[in-house]
């Protein structure tokens, strides 16, 4: 089956870098993606990455390799805003659904 | 607004009860997902339908079950409700079952308090 891993908790200030972990084990492969969810709202998508290497969208970045079954999210400039909880996701072995990991909290404070 | 619309956004109901929470997925996308998100937890794979057909089980008790109609909406039917099925309930829709590069699309949640 499918397991991921990722902090629980991580915390830093406005305008630092930080950088959220991801392990995953899965036995068929089809990419890793990122969500971001503030407190009781709906999850929203950040990023995939199906190939090796760093994909830079704005002020986030992900990066994957493939034959560490690692990934992780890079969040740079932090503001408040960025306060919320990070799901990493991989597809099931079927490739149907995402299974999601169960998120790492990021505190930002000023 | 993403796009997916659930209804309702707020259910309070009592043990024993059935209910049941509605998913419009956002417009071209053919499949719908149904997560649980109980306190402090990760989003809890239920169910997947592509097309009107159930292609995928997670972790979906046998008192619950879901259907997608023709229209492509879909419908979650959780019944003999127990205290432990207090949750936010997402619906989610995408074109890609990987989720892909344009990702999945979530609705804002039904929010199920047994009491």
């Amino acid at each position: 089956g499918q397991s991921l891993e990722q902090p629980s908790e991580v915390t830093a200030v406005e305008g630092a870098i930080v950088q959220i972990n991801c392990t995953y084990q899965t036995s068929g492969f089809y990419g890793l993606s990122w969500y971001q969810q503030h407190d009781g709202g709906a999850p929203t998508f950040l990023s995939y990455n199906a190939l090796d290497g760093l994909e830079e969208t704005g002020r986030f970045s992900s990066f994957l390799s493939r034959s560490d079954s690692y990934g992780y999210l890079l969040l740079q400039e932090l503001q408040m805003k960025d306060s919320a909880s990070y799901f990493c996701a991989v597809p099931n072995q079927a490739g149907t659904a995402l299974i999601f990991g169960k998120g790492t909290t990021l505190s930002v404070s000023s | 607004d993403s796009g997916v619309t659930q209804t309702p956004k707020h259910l309070i109901t009592a043990t024993g009860q059935r209910v049941t929470l509605r998913c419009s997925p956002r417009s071209g996308d053919l499949s719908v997902y149904w997560y649980q998100q109980s306190l402090d937890q990760g989003l809890q794979f239920l169910i997947q339908y592509y097309n009107g057909e159930e292609r995928a089980k997670g972790n979906i008790l046998e008192r619950f079950s879901a259907q997608q109609f023709p229209d492509l909406h879909s419908e979650l039917n959780l019944s003999s409700l127990e205290l432990g099925d207090s949750a936010l309930y997402f619906c989610a829709s995408s074109p890609e079952t990987t989720g892909g590069q344009r990702g999945y699309t979530f609705g804002s949640g039904t929010r199920l308090t047994v009491v």
